[in-house]
């Protein structure tokens, strides 16, 4: 059973449009909130994240926003570029037990492809 | 340059041969990870570690195994490797409570 869901596997965007990716969680417990972004042949790289105490975090053109009661969250790009074009993986974190490391339980990413 | 590195990057094996695939950073982090990501799993935890000598089972350990002898390197070994084994493998660090996870390049395995 996915705890993280990311039920597109693809997107394709204008470039310059917003780009708009979602993600879904099931356990409660989940309190921390990732973007990662992979080029082919390279690893993810981190992108931008959120506390489950924000209900946004904006960082350039990445912005990310929160819903705890529909336990959603989205990434949203504007404008889009070309480089952008990326698997997108959300993650998500809950603390198993005090001091012990954060674990990150990942969604099965999304094909985002910006058209020039 | 702070970075996970790992090797090899393509492996080709038989089923029943063991192999080890290694994993290095220089960040100084104490928390290692394996993942492996398959065709619309996304990544999935193998083994962690939160620092010398203390390892952990993640979500799909069976078959793996792992040690953590020196804080840089955590090596993943699979004894006796099957075909379901094929896959895309990521080591990550991190520093200990952060959750932004720096990832190596990725081990591509085919097991025949």
């Amino acid at each position: 059973d996915q705890q993280v869901k990311q039920n597109s596997p693809s997107l394709s965007v204008q470039e310059g449009r917003i780009s708009i990716l979602n993600c879904d969680y099931t356990n409660s417990m989940f309190d921390y909130f990732l973007w990662y972004k992979k080029y082919p042949a390279e690893g993810p790289t981190f992108l931008i994240s959120i506390s489950s105490i924000k209900d946004k975090n904006e960082d350039g053109r990445f912005t990310v926003f929160l819903n705890k009661s529909a336990k959603h969250l989205s990434l949203h790009i504007v404008p889009s570029q070309p480089g952008d074009s990326a698997v997108y993986f959300c993650a998500a974190s809950a603390k198993r037990f005090s001091g012990s490391a954060r674990q990150l339980t990942f969604g099965s990413g999304t094909q985002l492809t910006v058209l020039p | 340059e702070a970075q996970v590195t790992q090797n090899p990057r393509y492996l080709i094996t038989v089923t029943g041969k063991k192999l080890t695939v290694t994993c290095s950073q220089n960040m100084n982090h104490e928390y290692m990870s394996w993942y492996r990501q398959d065709p619309g799993l996304g990544l999935r935890q193998i083994y962690y570690s939160m620092n010398v000598e203390a390892t952990d089972k993640g979500d799909v350990p069976e078959g793996y195994k792992v040690s953590r002898k020196e804080k840089r390197n955590f090596p993943l070994i699979l004894e006796s490797p099957s075909p379901n084994q094929t896959s895309l493998y990521f080591c990550a660090s991190s520093r200990q409570g952060v959750e932004t996870q720096y990832f190596g390049p990725g081990t591509r395995l085919l097991v025949l």
